[in-house]
């Protein structure tokens, strides 16, 4: 079945400081790999994608991150944070192997990022 | 890219009453989505909105609680019908291509 793991509810990171934010996935296919960012009260925004080609991806923000497939992976991440950052991420995969032409997302439990002045 | 402009963005409704959200996309999109998200949590995927066709409802989610319209490739509705407290949430309209999803602002809606 496929689905999509965020290990960490939350993150806490000193401003300055790198950050990481993990996902891993499990999928039939080839996965389709998403991030967005949900500030509070919004809607949520897209940060960037792993569809093929350079594993590492870079996207709004300044924010990359990377596809592993030996592990199943696509950490998002980010050389310094900022306090601006905070908000809730969500990890998003989509299958294209068997399911063919199915376009549903598999999403990810959320990790708030809290970064502290 | 697609911009989807989603209205309401927030409501207080009456128990017993229904709420019917409306969801534009700026292009045509093949795919539309309604979701539901409590505050601080993941998205709840509620349908696909087919064009033409009678929405696609997922596990736990009915046509008549939850009618869904979409009569053309850049327009969909939403309706929560017989509203309860337990129907408070933020429901998200989603737009997608072959390899991208946009969202709405949501609604915020909260049943008194």
């Amino acid at each position: 079945a496929q689905s999509v793991a965020q290990p960490e509810d939350q993150v806490n990171v000193a401003e300055g400081n790198p950050l990481t934010v993990k996902c891993t996935y499990s999928v039939s296919g080839n996965p389709y790999l998403f991030w967005y960012v949900q500030y509070p009260n919004r809607g949520l925004q897209f940060l960037l994608k792993y569809i093929t080609g350079d594993n590492l991806v870079k996207g709004s923000y300044g924010f990359e991150a990377e596809f592993n497939k030996s592990q199943t992976s696509f950490h998002l991440k980010k050389p310094s944070a900022l306090v601006s950052d905070s908000a809730l991420y969500f990890c998003a995969v989509r299958d294209f192997g068997n399911a063919g032409n199915n376009r549903k997302l598999i999403w990810g439990l959320g990790t708030s990022l809290a970064v502290n002045p | 890219s697609a911009v989807i402009s989603q209205k309401p963005s927030r409501d207080i409704c009456q128990r017993g009453t229904s709420l019917t959200i409306q969801c534009q996309v700026d292009s045509q999109v093949t795919m539309m989505f309604w979701y539901r998200q409590q505050p601080g949590q993941s998205l709840t995927l509620i349908a696909t909105a087919n064009q033409g066709s009678e929405a696609t409802y997922e596990s736990g989610f009915v046509i008549d609680k939850f009618p869904i319209s979409r009569p053309n490739l850049t327009f969909s509705t939403l309706t929560v019908s017989n509203m309860s407290p337990e129907d408070s949430s933020i429901y998200l309209c989603s737009a997608s291509t072959n390899t991208e999803a946009f969202f709405g602002q949501g609604t915020r809606l909260t049943v008194v």
